[in-house]
């Protein structure tokens, strides 16, 4: 069964470091999204990413969160200058053209930031 | 902001007996619910899925009920097994457009015990 995978699984960086994080979808998918979840919280939607632009972001993508689909496969989020409150699992989620169909997920990158 | 809720963070039950699991929510705009399973170090995994024009749907072991005039829907596992511990998510797609991005509960770790 297609699945969505995530590299890194696991990226520790410095504070004010840039960091991206990779994802490759499921290969007919074309909504793209990216979720995190902070230690013992829910899962947070963060951004949507629809025909090569984003479709939707929450107020937690600030500027100095991008994503980008730089070629037919991978979609990646980059984060400009992390903060500690960065540190979290953050899930890359694709989703066919079909309404009411679900989100399939990645399994994660821990990202930690000391 | 809660639109999704659930209520109990965790629930044990015993192998063979069957686990509920309940999720209120608050926006009756919703018209499609998902339940997610999720194990540690894993990103949450699609299970089954419900549409308002329903008040069921069965896959298996697993049932999901929806009661609209209550806005509460509950994931049923009869008979449960050990390999179902995992923490059980509620979601639903919000935030209107094509995206729709999903707002998720806090989740129910579910224990069951051989």
């Amino acid at each position: 069964e297609p699945e969505v995978t995530q590299t890194p699984s696991h990226q520790v960086t410095q504070m004010g470091q840039e960091v991206i994080l990779r994802c490759v979808p499921i290969s007919n998918h074309l909504y793209f999204y990216w979720y995190r979840q902070i230690l013992g919280q829910k899962v947070e939607f963060l951004v949507s990413f629809y025909n090569n632009e984003i479709s939707e972001k929450s107020e937690i993508f600030d500027d100095q969160f991008s994503v980008e689909r730089p070629d037919g496969s991978n979609f990646t989020l980059k984060i400009r200058s992390t903060k500690l409150e960065d540190s979290a699992m953050y899930f890359c989620a694709s989703k066919d053209r079909t309404s009411n169909q679900p989100q399939h997920f990645g399994d994660g990158t821990r990202l930690s930031i000391l | 902001d809660q639109q999704v809720k659930q209520n109990s963070p965790s629930l044990s039950v015993q192998e063979g007996r069957i686990s509920i699991l309940n999720c209120d929510y608050t926006n009756s705009m919703f018209d499609y619910f998902l339940w997610y399973k999720k194990y540690p170090a894993e990103g949450p995994t699609f299970l089954i899925s419900i549409s308002s024009i329903k008040d069921k749907n069965e896959d298996g072991r697993f049932t999901v009920f929806l009661n609209k005039s209550a806005k509460h829907l509950s994931l049923h596992i009869v008979p449960s097994q050990p390999g179902d511990s995992a923490v059980y998510f509620c979601a639903a797609p919000g935030g209107g457009g094509a995206t729709n991005k999903l707002i998720f509960g806090t989740g129910t770790l579910l224990a069951v015990q051989p």
